[in-house]
C-alpha cells in the first residue's frame, strides 16, 4: 500500500460547481498535510498548509482533515475555469527537515 | 523578490550520458530540496541539502547525486542516464529551518533520454 493514494482523475466539472479533491494516508505519524496546485508546465505551489484534525479556510478553499479516518479533502466552492490544474497533497511526519509525500495528483478541469 | 530559478529547462540526452541540473534558490533560502516527477510515479523526494550538507536522502540509486554551494546554489547529477530517468525535475527552496511545507518550487528542468 502506497503511503499516500490520491484519485488521478481528470475530474471534470462546469464553472461554479463545488469541487472535492480527497487523499489517503497509512502512516499516522503523518502531522502536516498541505495542497499543491501545478499548472501545465509548472512547478507545484502551495495552497493550503493545515496541523492536525480540523477545517481551515482560505477564501474559496477549504481544507479538511480527519486522522482518525487518515482522509484529507480540498473543497473548492464557485469553481472558475482557472482553477483548472493538478492538485497534489502532501504529508510530512514532522517538522523542520521532513521531506513531503505526495499523492499523484488529481487533474481538475472546470468548463466555462 | 525572484523565484526558484532551474536551467536548463529542456534538455535532450542519450542512454548511457550524464547530466547536470542547476537550481538557484529564493534569496534568503538556505534549504534546497529535489524531486522527480514522472506520470507513473508522481513526485518523488532525491535529496534535500541544508548549508551545504546533505540533510536527507529518497530511495534512488547512486546514480544521482547532488550537493550544495555557500551560496546556497545546488546541482543535481545524474550519471550513466537510462530511460527510465525521462522526468521533470524540481527544485525547492524552503524559507529557513523549521518551516514544514512551505516549499517553493521552480517550474523545473524536463529531461528526456533517448
Amino acid at each position: 500500500q502506497k503511503e499516500v493514494e490520491q484519485d488521478p482523475g481528470p475530474l471534470s466539472v462546469p464553472e461554479g460547481a463545488i469541487v472535492s479533491l480527497n487523499c489517503t494516508y497509512s502512516n499516522s505519524a503523518f502531522q502536516y498535510f498541505m495542497w499543491y496546485r501545478q499548472y501545465s508546465r509548472k512547478g507545484p505551489e502551495l495552497l493550503m498548509y493545515t496541523y492536525s484534525s480540523g477545517n481551515k479556510e482560505d477564501g474559496r478553499f477549504t481544507a479538511q482533515v480527519d486522522k482518525s479516518s487518515k482522509y484529507i479533502s480540498l473543497f473548492i466552492r464557485d469553481s472558475q475555469p482557472s482553477d483548472s490544474a493538478t492538485y497534489l497533497c502532501a504529508i510530512s511526519a514532522n517538522s523542520g527537515y521532513s521531506t513531503l509525500t505526495f499523492g499523484k495528483g488529481t487533474m481538475l478541469l472546470v468548463s466555462p | 523578490k525572484a523565484g526558484v530559478t532551474q536551467t536548463p529547462r529542456y534538455l535532450i540526452k542519450t542512454r548511457g550520458q550524464q547530466v547536470t541540473l542547476s537550481c538557484s534558490p529564493i534569496s534568503g533560502h538556505r534549504s534546497v530540496s529535489w524531486y522527480q516527477q514522472t506520470p507513473g510515479q508522481g513526485l518523488q523526494f532525491l535529496f534535500e541539502y541544508f548549508s551545504e550538507t546533505q540533510r536527507n536522502k529518497g530511495n534512488f540509486p547512486g546514480r544521482f547525486s547532488g550537493r550544495q554551494f555557500s551560496n546556497s546554489r545546488s546541482e543535481m547529477n545524474v550519471s550513466t542516464l537510462e530511460l527510465g530517468d525521462s522526468a521533470l525535475y524540481l527544485c525547492a527552496s524552503r524559507p529557513n529551518s523549521g518551516s514544514t511545507g512551505e516549499l517553493f518550487f521552480g517550474e523545473g528542468s524536463r529531461l528526456t533520454v533517448l
